[in-house]
């Protein structure tokens, strides 16, 4: 079974600062890695995707993330956070060799950003 | 371009009575379709999926079930709702079988059993 842990429920920053969101997956096989948004009261968004090709993946909106097999990781950052990054981040995985491609979320985490 | 309606957008409902959440997709054919629940503080889960027409797989026991008449649509449905059944209903759709498993969601529907 596959699962993903986002460390922090909240995250804080203030406008211009770096941004780090966490997670770290569990897979017995090389997964795919997915980070989505979701702003209040609307469905989720695509950040970013890891497909096993480069395991620096850069997303929309100046988001990237890499993906850190050793770590078993695939951090989310942002050099300089802005007002509209204000949402709920959540990390899923999947495993690449099914054919009905459910995803797995983590818990999320919020993430404000301050004046 | 592909398209996701999910009605309604909201609802309030009492106790004990039925439910029907519905959602079509736009500008694809058979997609894979899924219907995720998402309660305050515990993120998303996988309620159904569905790979075809009549093809419905349900990842959690409870009193919801899906159904997907045609193949662009998915409706999610309750006969007697509970309390615990309140939440934000999020539909979506991915593209098939050789897709990078990647979803789009629909905006929601949010429900509240008083």
């Amino acid at each position: 079974a596959q699962s993903v842990t986002q460390l922090g429920s909240h995250v804080s920053v203030s406008e211009g600062a770096l941004v780090l969101l966490r997670c770290n997956y569990s897979s017995s096989v090389p997964p795919y890695l997915f980070w989505y948004v979701q702003y209040p009261n609307q469905g989720l968004q695509l950040l970013l995707k890891y497909t096993s090709a480069a395991t620096l993946v850069k997303g929309i909106n100046g988001f990237e993330a890499e993906f850190k097999k050793s770590e078993t990781s695939f951090h989310l950052t942002k050099p300089s956070a802005h007002m509209s990054d204000a949402a709920e981040y959540f990390c899923a995985v999947s495993d690449p060799r099914g054919s009905n491609y459910k995803l797995t979320f983590g818990k999320g985490t919020l993430l404000t950003v301050n004046p | 371009s592909q398209t996701i309606h999910q009605w309604p957008a909201t609802l309030v409902q009492p106790v004990g009575s039925p439910l029907s959440l519905e959602c079509t997709v736009e500008g694809t054919s058979n997609p894979n379709l899924y219907w995720y629940r998402q309660a305050a503080g515990r993120g998303l889960q996988l309620l159904f999926y569905s790979v075809g027409i009549g093809q419905i797989s349900s990842e959690v026991p409870q009193n919801l079930s899906a159904s997907r008449p045609q193949d662009r649509q998915f409706i999610l449905s309750s006969k007697k709702l509970l309390l615990s059944d309140s939440g934000f209903y999020l539909c979506a759709w991915s593209s098939g079988p050789r897709g990078a498993n990647v979803l789009t969601f629909g905006a929601g529907s949010r429900l509240t059993v008083l």
